[in-house]
């Protein structure tokens, strides 16, 4: 059963454009949401969280939107940029003793020059 | 130092080999783990030490031996591993158990032949 779900397995947008990436979440204990990037052969980098008392967290280009009631998240990238081009995984940490990080199977975005 | 480096970057082993892994991070950061991906899926969860006591194993098969030296380092020992153990396998480490925010090493590629 999949707590964390990325539907969109891969995204094309041109650069300059915004790039949205969705993620849907089942679990209402998670409470934290995290995106991280991917480049293929090598580890994943943290890009931005939210925590689930806010609804919104900026960085520079990269904006995450979390809606608790419809248990979703999107990140937002404006504007995209050729280098953006990644896997990008949406990740969710349940509330308790035993935390750990529940992953989405990813979205591959390709920004095109 | 915000790197995690991991050794070596690959790895080609037969069915009878014994190999090892080796991660090491300088961040001061007290948990490390080892988690596991193979090519278009999300990274998987092998274990987790916190404070240099293992923690979480999930139910990894005993042919994957973790071990933790020291706060620093980390190491996985391979013995008689299976053409399906094939993956890319990455260290990673965070400021404490309960701290998601992940820093990744760049991985070990492994091809068990």
């Amino acid at each position: 059963d999949q707590q964390v779900k990325q539907n969109s397995p891969s995204l094309s947008v041109q650069e300059g454009r915004i790039s949205i990436l969705n993620c849907d979440y089942t679990n209402s204990m998670f409470d934290y949401f995290l995106w991280y990037k991917k480049y293929p052969a090598e580890g994943p980098t943290f890009l931005i969280s939210i925590s689930s008392i806010k609804d919104k967290n900026e960085d520079g280009r990269f904006t995450v939107f979390l809606n608790k009631s419809a248990k979703h998240l999107s990140l937002h990238i404006v504007p995209s940029q050729p280098g953006d081009s990644a896997v990008y995984f949406c990740a969710a940490s349940n509330a308790g003793n035993n935390r750990k990080l529940i992953w989405g199977l990813g979205t591959s975005l390709g920004v095109n020059p | 130092d915000t790197e995690v480096t991991q050794t070596p970057k690959h790895l080609v082993m037969g069915m009878t080999n014994k190999k090892s892994l080796k991660c090491e991070q300088h961040m001061g950061h007290r948990a490390m783990y080892w988690y596991k991906q193979k090519a278009k899926k999300p990274p998987e969860l092998m274990f987790v030490y916190s404070y240099e006591k293992l923690s979480i194993n999930e139910s990894v098969p005993s042919r994957f031996s973790p071990e933790c030296p020291n706060s620093s380092l980390l190491n996985l020992h391979l013995h008689a591993l299976q053409p399906e153990d094939s993956a890319l396998y990455l260290c990673a480490s965070s400021r404490d158990r309960g701290w998601e925010k992940l820093f990744f090493g760049s991985g070990t590629q492994l091809s068990v032949l």
